[in-house]
């Protein structure tokens, strides 16, 4: 059974670091590519950004270059997205999702991560 | 401000067809048969129901169906159930070798 499992919420601070994992299984990690993607509170969907584990080929959303870092550790099937310095407009639910190629959908998603950013 | 076009609510009785429309452009939506649609139910993660426009996962209940024409994309239910009331929204690929999102769609089962 394929599953992505995501690590769980976090409470940070403006200006605080903060890095979210994804744990792929069921499947072999390293073939299929890993997106992410935001939903502010009761807002809709938003692309982020996806990662090829395999060997590491990164591609950004526009909105989102240089405000998140992706990546993976294709060693223990695992992507992350990090903030290295957080804002209070990141509270937002975070979630992973899997596809089989750049041009195909989100067939399998992360159960979320709630990011809350409040001073 | 999503790049693709839903419109906010929809709803229908139990029992009847609803139709939830996404509009694009040339460069997502018009251009490419990679549109999917998502059922997200609150404080869950989206469900895929429908991807590459008309082409069911399996599991997911043949009352739910996809097409398109031109820019715009649609997703029919069809013999409305109140499990069935959720927020939908539509993705494309695009041009820009990324993927949109439409807006949302929450669909009222009255």
């Amino acid at each position: 059974e394929v599953q992505l499992v995501q690590s769980g919420a976090e409470v940070k601070k403006p200006g605080e670091s903060l890095k979210i994992s994804c744990k792929g299984s069921g499947y072999s990690f390293t073939s299929y590519w890993i997106g992410w993607v935001r939903q502010m509170p009761g807002k809709g969907l938003e692309w982020m950004g996806i990662i090829y584990p395999g060997d590491s080929d990164t591609r950004y959303s526009p909105s989102f270059q240089g405000q998140v870092t992706i990546s993976a550790d294709k060693s223990i099937s695992t992507a992350y997205l990090q903030w290295s310095s957080l804002k209070a407009s990141d509270t937002a639910m975070y979630y992973c999702a899997r596809r089989v190629n750049l041009v195909a959908t989100i067939d399998y998603w992360g159960q979320g991560t709630l990011v809350t950013v409040s001073s | 401000q999503s790049a693709l076009t839903q419109p906010a609510s929809v709803s229908g009785s139990p029992g009847q067809s609803i139709t939830i429309s996404c509009t694009g452009t040339s460069s997502d939506v018009g251009g490419y048969n990679y549109v999917s649609w998502y059922q997200q139910h609150p404080g869950k993660a989206p469900k895929l129901m429908i991807y590459e426009v008309s082409n069911r996962p399996s599991g997911v209940s043949n009352r739910f169906s996809g097409s398109k024409s031109g820019n715009t994309a649609s997703l029919t239910i069809s013999g409305l159930q109140a499990e069935d009331e959720a927020d939908y929204y539509c993705s494309s690929y695009t041009s820009s070798s990324t993927l949109e999102f439409g807006g949302g769609t929450k669909l009222t089962v009255l």
